[in-house]
């Protein structure tokens, strides 16, 4: 499987854009990029998630680079309610994939 | 819509004795997984289903059965709790889209 890595904790300010990075250097054509993150005594929630192109929602928003071996995801303006631990995952598509959920980053928003 | 639900939200078990942890979705997905994560660490998957009457185990699988003998509930069995079994389990459901939404878990100690 397709490993990712990423920061162990990442501090912003509060409603400062927050910038948090994953590499994936061993990416498949296949694979697309999920970002979930868990808010403290809760399970995992979806973000977002792309394949080759940048991505918008509500929520986020979600750089791709190039050669797809590493992405970012982008808090526009970060708030107390942000701080979680923010995971970055592969996901082939199509069947059920086993995910790998790795220690994530862990964001602390500063008031 | 509830989601997915898990209960109960809290046991304490000792040596020895056995358990179900239940997990529903009102979703009609067909995918539903089973984790566990231990404090300060990514979530393990423990096993899955892809459908009714298909389960198949994840990466952690010993100690735990499970069934699904219906789309909607995917409970998993812990035959004789260790306290190797202390953790956060988390159910979470999917689709064919991908997006695999959780439970709020069930934090469980064994003495």
């Amino acid at each position: 499987d397709a490993k990712t890595t990423q920061p162990n904790s990442m501090e912003s300010n509060e409603e400062e854009p927050v910038h948090l990075p994953c590499n994936h250097s061993t990416i498949s054509g296949t694979d697309y990029i999920h970002w979930y993150r868990q808010l403290p005594s809760q399970g995992p929630e979806y973000v977002i998630h792309g394949l080759t192109s940048n991505v918008n929602n509500r929520m986020a928003s979600l750089a791709i680079a190039e050669d797809r071996k590493s992405s970012t995801l982008i808090l526009h303006r970060a708030t107390l309610r942000d701080a979680a631990v923010y995971y970055c995952i592969l996901r082939a598509s199509g069947g059920y994939q086993k995910v790998t959920f790795g220690t994530g980053t862990k964001l602390q928003v500063i008031p | 819509n509830a989601g997915v639900t898990q209960t109960p939200k809290f046991q304490v078990l000792k040596t020895g004795q056995s358990m179900t942890l239940q997990c529903a979705q009102d979703m009609n997905h067909e995918y539903m997984s089973w984790y566990r994560q231990d404090p300060g660490m990514g979530l393990r998957l423990i096993h899955y289903s892809v459908g009714a009457g298909i389960t198949d185990q994840g990466e952690v699988p010993n100690g735990y059965n499970v069934s699904r003998s219906t789309t909607e509930d995917f409970p998993l069995r812990l035959l004789s709790a260790a306290p190797s079994q202390t953790s956060v389990y988390f159910c979470a459901s999917s689709s064919q889209m991908d997006t695999q939404y959780f439970g709020p878990g069930t934090r469980l100690t064994v003495l």
